[in-house]
C-alpha cells in the first residue's frame, strides 16, 4: 500500500462546477498535509496546507482534513479553465521526518 | 526574488557519464531536497538535508550523491549515469522539514 494515494483521474468538470480531489494516507504519524498544483511542464506550487481536523478555506479553495479517517481533500469552487493542472497531495510524517507525495490527479476544466 | 534556482535546465548524458546538478535558494531556508519525477508519477525523494551539515537518504537514493555545500546550496551528483535516471529533477527548500516546499524550475535529464 502506498503511503499517500490519490484518485488516479483524470477528472473532468465543466467550468463553474465544484472539483473535488481526494487523498488518503496510511501512516497515522502524518500530521501536516499539503496540496500542490503543477501545470504541464512546470514545477509544483503550493496551493494550501492544513494541519488540523476540519476545513480550511482560501478563496475558491477549501482543504478538508479528517485524521480519524486518514483522509484529505481539496475542493475547488467555481472551477476555471486555468485550474486545469495536476494536483499533488503530500503528507509530512513526523516519525519519518519527511514528506511523501501521491501520484497526483489531473484535473481538466472544460469551458 | 529568485527563490530556488536550479542549473542546468536541460542535459543529455551518455550512459556512464557523470554530472552535478546545482541548486541554490535565497530564502534562508534550513531544509533542502532533491526529487525526481517520472511521467505520470508523483515526486520521489532522492536525498534531503534537514539543515546545514546534514544529509539523509530518501526513497530512491541509489546512483546519486549529494552535498550540502552551505545553507544556500545543495548539489546532486550522478557518478555514472544510467538510462533509468532519465527524469525531471526538482530541487526544493523549506523553512523546516514540516513547512511547505518551494520548488525550483526543474532539470530535464536524458541519459542515452
Amino acid at each position: 500500500q502506498k503511503e499517500v494515494e490519490q484518485n488516479s483521474g483524470p477528472l473532468s468538470v465543466p467550468e463553474g462546477a465544484i472539483a473535488s480531489l481526494n487523498c488518503t494516507y496510511s501512516d497515522r504519524g502524518s500530521q501536516s498535509f499539503f496540496w500542490y498544483r503543477q501545470y504541464s511542464g512546470k514545477s509544483p506550487e503550493l496551493i494550501m496546507f492544513i494541519y488540523s481536523n476540519g476545513d480550511k478555506e482560501d478563496g475558491r479553495f477549501t482543504a478538508q482534513l479528517n485524521k480519524a479517517s486518514q483522509y484529505v481533500s481539496l475542493l475547488i469552487r467555481d472551477s476555471q479553465p486555468s485550474d486545469s493542472a495536476t494536483y499533488l497531495c503530500a503528507a509530512f510524517n513526523t516519525n519519518a521526518g519527511k514528506s511523501t507525495f501521491g501520484d497526483g490527479t489531473t484535473l481538466t476544466v472544460k469551458p | 526574488n529568485a527563490g530556488v534556482t536550479q542549473t542546468p535546465k536541460f542535459q543529455v548524458l551518455k550512459t556512464g557519464q557523470s554530472m552535478t546538478l546545482q541548486c541554490a535558494q535565497d530564502m534562508n531556508h534550513n531544509s533542502m531536497y532533491w526529487y525526481r519525477q517520472d511521467p505520470g508519477m508523483g515526486l520521489r525523494l532522492i536525498y534531503y538535508s534537514a539543515s546545514e551539515g546534514t544529509t539523509d537518504k530518501g526513497e530512491v537514493p541509489n546512483g546519486y550523491n549529494v552535498s550540502r555545500l552551505n545553507k544556500r546550496e545543495f548539489s546532486l551528483r550522478l557518478e555514472s549515469a544510467a538510462p533509468s535516471q532519465t527524469s525531471v529533477y526538482f530541487c526544493a527548500s523549506s523553512g523546516t522539514l514540516d513547512s511547505p516546499l518551494h520548488f525550483g524550475n526543474g532539470t530535464r535529464l536524458t541519459v542515452t
